[in-house]
């Protein structure tokens, strides 16, 4: 059973426009929900994170949109640019981050030149 | 570099022989976890310790693996008779583990392991 959802699995955007992936969870017990960004070779590292007592977070380009009637969280990248290229994967986790992470299955994003 | 460290990078090995991975995470941490990524995929959590205390195993570490963390500090896990679905990525992470506020993992590079 896959408790985090996350799609598109692939993405390509133009450099200068906006990048939206999307994740749905099931488990109401998640009160913690980070995006983490994966180059290859690397480690997945930190991009920015929420819990579900705030609807937005913003971080420089990056924002998380939080709905959590519907369950689901989408990470927009505004104003892409060709070092955003990369696997990001959203995550949740109980106990405000004090337990194991659940990923999704990750989305590749190519931004294009 | 203050950030996780893993060691080795990569490592070949061929089936049924027994590898050991270590990682070493950001001073003061008190948490380490323990996670496997396979190629198209997110990573999977395996296990992680609070301090030297082993508190949780996902059922994916079959009885082939174990892990330990001496003294709290860096950890190892072995792998015995490894098998081709071994093959993997490996990542460490660590976090501060102490209350208040969120907690935040920081990754290594992982340890890729290849077994033929």
């Amino acid at each position: 059973q896959q408790q985090v959802k996350q799609s598109p699995q692939s993405l390509i955007v133009q450099k200068g426009g906006i990048s939206i992936i999307n994740c749905a969870y099931e488990n109401t017990a998640f009160d913690y929900f980070p995006w983490y960004q994966q180059f290859p070779g690397k480690g997945p590292a930190l991009l920015i994170a929420i819990r579900p007592d705030v609807s937005e977070k913003k971080e420089g380009r990056f924002t998380i949109s939080f709905n959590k009637s519907a369950k689901q969280f989408s990470l927009h990248i505004m104003d892409s640019q060709p070092g955003d290229s990369a696997t990001y994967f959203c995550a949740a986790s109980y106990e405000s981050g004090y337990s194991t992470l659940t990923f999704g299955k990750g989305t590749m994003l190519l931004v294009s030149p | 570099d203050t950030g996780v460290s893993q060691d080795p990078r990569h490592k070949i090995t061929k089936r049924g022989q027994n590898v050991t991975f270590r990682c070493d995470p950001i001073s003061e941490h008190n948490r380490l976890y323990w996670y496997r990524q396979t190629l198209g995929q997110g990573p999977e959590f395996l296990t992680y310790f609070q301090n030297e205390a082993q508190l949780e195993k996902s059922r994916l570490l079959s009885d082939r693996f174990s892990a330990e963390r001496p003294k709290g500090s860096f950890s190892t896990l072995e792998i015995q008779r490894t098998e081709q679905g071994d093959s993997a990525m490996y990542l460490c992470a660590s976090s501060l583990g102490t209350s208040g506020g969120t907690d935040t993992q920081y990754f290594g590079p992982g340890t890729r392991l290849t077994v033929l």
